[in-house]
């Protein structure tokens, strides 16, 4: 199955810098990558994501870029705030019927005021 | 609010002991899937069901079982609890099958084993 890797574990920056998320997988077959945003105890939140014929997508202070050849994609972060601290999660879907989620191991971010 | 509705919400039960959680997923969605998340871990997939068949298994335990029902609510079963399998447990619905549909969540099943 697909093995989604996500660096770093843990992230702090001050407010107003830039926070950038990498993800890793192992499958070329899957094409669509989201990621979502999870505040302490509460249900994971979609923010952004990208397909696979795509390689950068942008929606105000967020935007996530995709390197199909090197089967990596990244999450930036700009102008950060506290509201931005919580825990994001990188996914992959397998280019199936299914459409099931791989998730990364999350990294918690930090934004220091 | 997801649209998503799980319940319930909070679960405390004994080792060895049996329970359900349910979830109603969005209106018009037909497929559903169940995560679980231990505490400070990632989301592990269980499993997921589309208009009532089974579609993809995860890392889902032979103890737990998980079905659709025509009415598309789906119920994930636990039995034979262990403490580690305390965890806030997902449910998530997306409109259909085929690649890149964006899944939402519950708010989720908090369930402790005592």
């Amino acid at each position: 199955g697909e093995n989604v890797e996500q660096h770093p574990s843990t992230l702090s920056v001050q407010e107003g810098d830039s926070a950038v998320i990498k993800c890793t997988y192992s499958d070329s077959a899957s094409n669509y990558f989201p990621w979502y945003k999870q505040e302490l105890g509460k249900r994971p939140q979609l923010i952004i994501d990208i397909r696979s014929n795509v390689g950068e997508k942008k929606d105000q202070r967020i935007a996530v870029t995709l390197n199909k050849t090197a089967k990596h994609f990244s999450l930036h972060i700009t102008e950060t705030q506290p509201e931005d601290s919580a825990v994001y999660f990188c996914a992959a879907s397998l280019q199936t019927g299914a459409n099931n989620l791989f998730f990364g191991t999350g990294t918690r971010l930090t934004v220091i005021p | 609010d997801s649209g998503v509705t799980q319940t319930p919400k909070h679960l405390i039960t004994a080792t060895g002991q049996r329970v359900t959680l349910r979830c109603s997923p969005r209106s018009g969605d037909l497929s559903v899937y169940w995560y679980q998340q231990s505490l400070d871990q990632g989301l592990q997939f269980l499993i997921q069901y589309y208009n009532g068949e089974e579609r993809a298994k995860g890392n889902i335990l032979e103890r737990f079982s998980a079905q659709q029902f025509p009415d598309l609510h789906s119920e994930l079963n636990l039995s034979s609890l262990e403490l580690g399998d305390s965890a806030l447990y997902f449910c998530a619905s997306s409109p259909r099958e085929g690649r890149g549909n964006t899944i939402y969540f519950g708010e989720g099943s908090w369930l402790t084993v005592v």
